[in-house]
């Protein structure tokens, strides 16, 4: 079956220590998103990729640096710049938003649960 | 700019009775309209989607949504609740946002509780 999926599901920072959360799809989406949710407050964009070695900054992303080698892969490193990273992190895909496909809802995977220690 | 209100944080109802969640959004444009449903630490699992044409769509598990352009509103309904219904729903609207970047804006969700 075509899905997303994040790992590990839960993760634990020290202070100081970067950490990277990993995000692999299937379904041969070109975009690829990052949202970062805190309790009451929502889903918010942290970076987001509509195609390969391409990245773009979502409205939190001080903190946070992405990387899109692969078309399947985009993983999200939380540095030690971030100072607040307890969170729940989602990470999606969508069909090109670029252009007539822009309509296209975004498939979620299941979340990493990140921790200050 | 986007953005979308969910009025209700936290909504209890009891099993077998009809549900109405409700959204507001603000877009210059027709706007892509979604609802989505998460369980306790899971993902988002997407439910229905406006995007033009009959303004009442039909979802996944029983739910449906209609659009209201006059009310800018994109209320969810269920006629009869399930306890399995019970989960964060967020609405989201999508559209074009500082230049040619397509972007959904997330409500801040409404939680459901479904007594027995």
């Amino acid at each position: 079956d075509g899905g997303i999926t994040q790992s590990p599901k839960y993760l634990f920072r020290k202070e100081g220590q970067n950490v990277t959360l990993s995000c692999e799809q299937n379904l041969n989406h070109d975009a690829m998103y990052w949202y970062r949710q805190d309790p009451g407050q929502g889903l918010r964009l942290i970076y987001y990729s509509q195609i390969v070695n391409d990245f773009q900054k979502g409205d939190i992303a001080e903190g946070y640096s992405v990387s899109r080698e692969k078309k399947e892969s985009f993983p999200l490193t939380v540095t030690s710049a971030q100072k607040n990273p307890t969170a729940f992190y989602l990470c999606a895909s969508s069909i090109d938003n670029r252009g007539r496909y822009s309509n296209q809802p975004q498939h979620f995977g299941d979340g990493t649960r990140l921790s200050i220690l | 700019a986007q953005s979308v209100t969910q009025p209700d944080i936290h909504i209890t109802v009891s099993e077998g009775a009809s549900l109405e969640l409700r959204c507001n959004y603000s877009y210059g444009a027709t706007p892509y309209l979604f609802w989505y449903v998460q369980s306790p630490g899971q993902g988002l699992q997407l439910l229905l989607k406006y995007f033009s044409g009959d303004t009442l769509v039909q979802g996944i598990k029983g739910f449906e949504a209609e659009f209201k352009r006059s009310q800018s509103s994109f209320n969810l309904r269920k006629p009869s609740v399930h306890w399995s219904d019970a989960a964060e729903y967020f609405c989201a609207v999508g559209g074009r946002s500082g230049g040619s970047n397509y972007k959904l804006t997330f409500g801040k969700g409404t939680l459901l509780t479904v007594n027995p």
